[in-house]
């Protein structure tokens, strides 16, 4: 059974840096795609940064560019999402989902970024 | 970047009764490879985001058959056949040909008239 499992949000000052983690069980993570998508409180899904299986290639949205950073630890079956330079426009629950096509998705972790 | 849009934005239904909602492209979203990579998802009221359906018409495991996908091109609909309490949520397609961005639309919220 595929399980994701978001961690690390919480209320960071603007400006600040926040690390989300995403422990994955149930399936070969390494041959995965792997994706954050986020969800503004009240809004709708927003997909924020995917990276490629073996080649490690990353993608990123244009609101994210330059201040994120997805990466994937093979070894512990964790992805990992570095948050710099947060803004009040990052505030939002963010899933990690399996797949570029999102076939599988976490609880969420939620991330809120206020003085 | 591909701009999706759906509707209608707010689908009240009765029991029993079948519902649709439709979803439109910006841009054609048949990949060169031939496929077509428009997703639909469900968030029930609290919960996370399911997948439903890929490539158009393609069924999630244990996704009920009342549910059905179609489309082509730009315009795309999910279908359920009859709609169950437990449908009450919001629905999002996605399209997954010309990325990255991958985009989804703004969602259709059903509810129980």
């Amino acid at each position: 059974e595929v399980q994701l499992l978001e961690s690390g949000g919480g209320l960071v000052q603007p400006g600040g840096s926040l690390r989300l983690s995403c422990a994955v069980t149930g399936f070969t993570f390494n041959t995965y795609a792997m994706t954050w998508v986020r969800q503004a409180p009240g809004k709708g899904l927003e997909w924020v940064s995917s990276i490629s299986g073996s080649e490690m290639n990353t993608y990123y949205a244009d609101s994210v560019k330059g201040r994120f950073t997805i990466s994937r630890d093979i070894l512990k079956n964790t992805l990992s999402l570095q948050m710099n330079d947060l803004r009040a426009e990052d505030t939002a629950v963010y899933y990690c989902t399996k797949g570029n096509w999102n076939d599988d998705w976490g609880p969420g972790t939620l991330v809120t970024v206020s003085s | 970047d591909v701009v999706m849009t759906q509707s209608p934005l707010s689908l009240p239904v009765t029991l029993g009764q079948p519902a649709s909602i439709s979803c439109r492209s910006s841009q054609s979203l048949v990949s060169s490879d031939g496929n077509t990579y428009l997703i639909w998802f469900q968030q029930r009221p609290g919960q996370s985001p399911r997948r439903l359906i890929y490539k158009v018409s393609h069924r999630d495991s244990g996704v009920p058959d009342r549910f059905s996908g179609s489309g082509s091109g730009t315009d795309f609909t999910l279908k359920i056949s009859r709609v169950e309490a437990e449908d009450v949520g919001i629905y999002y397609c996605m399209q997954a040909t010309h990325w990255p961005p991958f985009t989804f639309g703004p969602g259709t919220k059903v509810d129980i008239k």
